[in-house]
């Protein structure tokens, strides 16, 4: 079975400087790899993917992931934050598992808070 | 293209009464999911649905919980009798075809307050 890691909680960063939000997964097959952003009061909703291909994923609002195979990754980013940044944010596993199913995973979530 | 639809958005209600969530997925996706979100566990996959057919509800805590699909634009979540423990924020999801490729649609949500 597969597991995801956000490794922080919470994070706290100034207004325009850069933040990375990191996630690692563990599978011992092929994977898909989702970021999802969740604001207060909504549901989650897609921020970009990584399905194959370049390792360099962009996605909406100017966040950027990397998938790193070896370091089983895929780490979140963005060069300059805004305070509408301020959100909770999931990393999720996309993974066939035994029973022949594709099975999603989702991180525990971090709680990305901009500081003005 | 509306985007999951999920009511009521508030749903506030006395242990021991029967609670029904409802939720209408976007049209063509095949898929849909419950999860249940709180500060304590996070988000927790409930049940899903392929083609209105049950396939995974090893999520659901017990049996007071149960959900239908009856047809491809409608889900219910019944919790029957409620408990202050059900207390929480229920998504309702769905997804095109893809074999695990495509990413999830999530509704805003039903806030469950079980006093």
């Amino acid at each position: 079975a597969q597991s995801v890691t956000q490794l922080d909680s919470q994070v706290p960063v100034f207004e325009e400087a850069p933040v990375e939000l990191r996630c690692n997964y563990s599978s011992s097959v092929s994977v898909y790899l989702f970021w999802y952003v969740q604001y207060p009061n909504q549901g989650l909703q897609l921020l970009l993917k990584y399905l194959s291909g370049s390792t360099l994923v962009k996605g909406i609002n100017g966040f950027e992931a990397e998938f790193n195979k070896s370091q089983t990754s895929f780490h979140l980013r963005k060069p300059s934050v805004h305070i509408s940044d301020t959100a909770e944010y999931f990393c999720a596993v996309s993974a066939i598992s035994g029973a022949g199913s594709y099975q999603l995973t989702f991180g525990k979530g971090t709680k990305l808070s901009v500081i003005p | 293209d509306a985007g999951v639809i999920q009511s009521p958005r508030h749903e506030v209600t006395e242990m021991g009464q029967e609670v029904t969530l409802r939720c209408k997925p976007i049209s063509g996706h095949n898929s849909l999911f419950w999860y249940r979100q709180t500060m304590m566990r996070g988000l927790e996959l409930l049940i899903y649905f392929n083609n209105n057919v049950p396939i995974d509800d090893s999520g659901m805590p017990e049996d007071r919980f149960s959900a239908k699909m009856p047809n491809a634009s409608f889900s219910t979540l019944k919790i029957q009798p409620s408990e202050p423990r059900d207390s929480a924020v229920y998504f309702c999801a769905s997804s095109r075809p893809g074999t695990g490729r495509s990413p999830l649609h999530f509704g805003n949500g039903t806030r469950l307050t079980v006093t």
